[in-house]
């Protein structure tokens, strides 16, 4: 089975700089993927990563060890707008099913 | 712009009354997902469909089923709903084009939030 961890809460000053992290435990691996959700929205893509490395897009990035089974989402220059609930989420090899990670809350202050 | 369109956007039942909720989608993806997320929870998957083959997931009460009559449109049933039901209802696409990343990018609608009196 497929199962991930990452922090329920994390609290930043807008900005400044904030790592989510997210580890996994997979019977097999293709990716990691982040999604944004602000409160009442949907999910919203932010990045996948299927190799070891750092993907930057903006202000956020997102990093992969494939071989410590860990990545992290990392938000620069926060914004009181980037508020909201973060999700790391991986595909599952047996039915190719999404699934998501319980999700951090980003509370950010002025 | 292509889209994922959720009907309705606030759904409101009664305790056991059948409801549907519906999902169309523009983007001409092959696969499509229901998930249910409860307050401050995560999205919990219920089926998924890759093209026409649909994957139940084992711990989705049978109460809930699904239809995808073509590409494009998706239902989900709730036959007798009970409190416990009471939810954001969230569809979800992708396509499978077999390159690194294209499966795992979901495209949501913005949700249907079903109250259940």
């Amino acid at each position: 089975g497929q199962s991930l961890e990452q922090p329920s809460e994390v609290t930043a000053v807008e900005g400044a700089i904030v790592q989510i992290n997210c580890t996994y435990q997979t019977s097999g691996f293709y990716g990691l993927s982040w999604y944004q959700q602000h409160d009442g929205g949907a999910p919203t893509f932010l990045s996948y990563n299927a190799l070891d490395g750092l993907e930057e897009t903006g202000r956020f990035s997102s990093f992969l060890s494939r071989s410590d089974s860990y990545g992290y989402l990392l938000l620069q220059e926060l914004q009181m707008k980037d508020s909201a609930s973060y999700f790391c989420a991986v595909r599952d090899n047996r039915d190719d099913k999404i699934i998501f990670g319980k999700g951090t809350r980003l509370h950010i202050l002025p | 712009d292509a889209m994922v369109i959720q009907n309705p956007r606030y759904q409101v039942t009664q305790f056991g009354k059948p409801v549907t909720l519906s999902c169309s989608q523009t983007l001409n993806h092959n696969v499509m997902y229901w998930y249910q997320q409860k307050s401050s929870q995560a999205p919990k998957l219920l089926f998924h469909y890759y093209d026409k083959d649909f994957n139940n997931e084992a711990d989705t009460p049978d109460n809930f089923q699904s239809r995808r009559p073509n590409t494009s449109f998706c239902f989900l049933d709730i036959r007798s709903p009970g409190l416990g039901d009471a939810a954001m209802y969230l569809c979800a696409t992708s396509r499978d084009l077999g390159g690194s990343g294209n499966y795992e990018k979901l495209f949501f609608g913005s949700g249907t939030q079903l109250s259940v009196l």
